[in-house]
């Protein structure tokens, strides 16, 4: 069955330091694949998306993700984290129109 | 920028009581979706809409649950009888077409707590 898996519930980083969030799925197929962002008290929040092409693909807020199809992940990353990206991150991939969501990792950010 | 809106914020409510959930899609979109967030779970589909009727709903979605869109703008999900496992945040979403492509856009939520 189609699966998304983030391998890393929580995440504490200081700011300033680089970020990496882990992302693997499960798809026969090739995969379109989806970072969403909530802030508390918020939605979900497009960060970014993958359908083809480009495996390095930039996102909004300096984001950035990689495809990596031997890996079946699609890790999120950025360079340098500011307080406000304090958030919970939810890897996603389509699959019939609907969005298999991945668990979620909350990210906490450190002054 | 247009964005999804959901009402109300925040539904209280007694088990064994109905609520409905309220939510308006992007004016131009077409595809429509119900999810649910039980707290410190992982966001689930419920339910996906398509020209006044429902195209897939998931195990979740069962005969205590209903959607409507009752006009040219909202979009409605009905709980018969609440539960106390219905205590979750409903996200409403909208899309513009069918394609893999197109980006689902989310509403802020409602919380439902069920007492």
């Amino acid at each position: 069955a189609q699966s998304v898996t983030q391998p890393d519930i929580h995440i504490t980083v200081s700011e300033g330091a680089s970020l990496e969030l882990r992302c693997n799925y499960s798809y026969g197929a090739t995969p379109y694949l989806f970072w969403y962002v909530q802030s508390p008290g918020q939605g979900l929040q497009l960060l970014l998306k993958y359908f083809s092409g480009d495996t390095l693909v930039q996102g909004i807020k300096g984001f950035e993700a990689e495809f990596k199809r031997s890996q079946s992940s699609f890790n999120l990353r950025k360079p340098s984290v500011h307080w406000s990206d304090a958030a919970e991150y939810f890897c996603a991939v389509v699959l019939r129109g609907k969005l298999i969501f991945g668990q979620g990792t909350t990210l906490q950010v450190k002054p | 920028e247009p964005e999804v809106t959901q009402t109300p914020s925040h539904q209280v409510t007694q088990m064994g009581q109905e609520v409905i959930l309220r939510c308006v899609p992007i004016s131009n979109h077409l595809y429509f979706y119900w999810y649910r967030q039980i707290l410190g779970q992982k966001v689930e589909f419920l339910v996906s809409f398509y020209n006044n009727e429902i195209s897939e709903k998931s195990e979740i979605f069962d005969d205590q649950f209903s959607v409507e869109r009752p006009d040219g703008s909202n979009f409605t999900l009905k709980i018969r009888s609440t539960k106390l496992e219905d205590s979750a945040m409903y996200f409403c979403a909208s899309r513009k077409t069918q394609g893999r492509t197109d980006t689902q856009y989310f509403g802020p939520g409602t919380r439902l707590t069920v007492l």
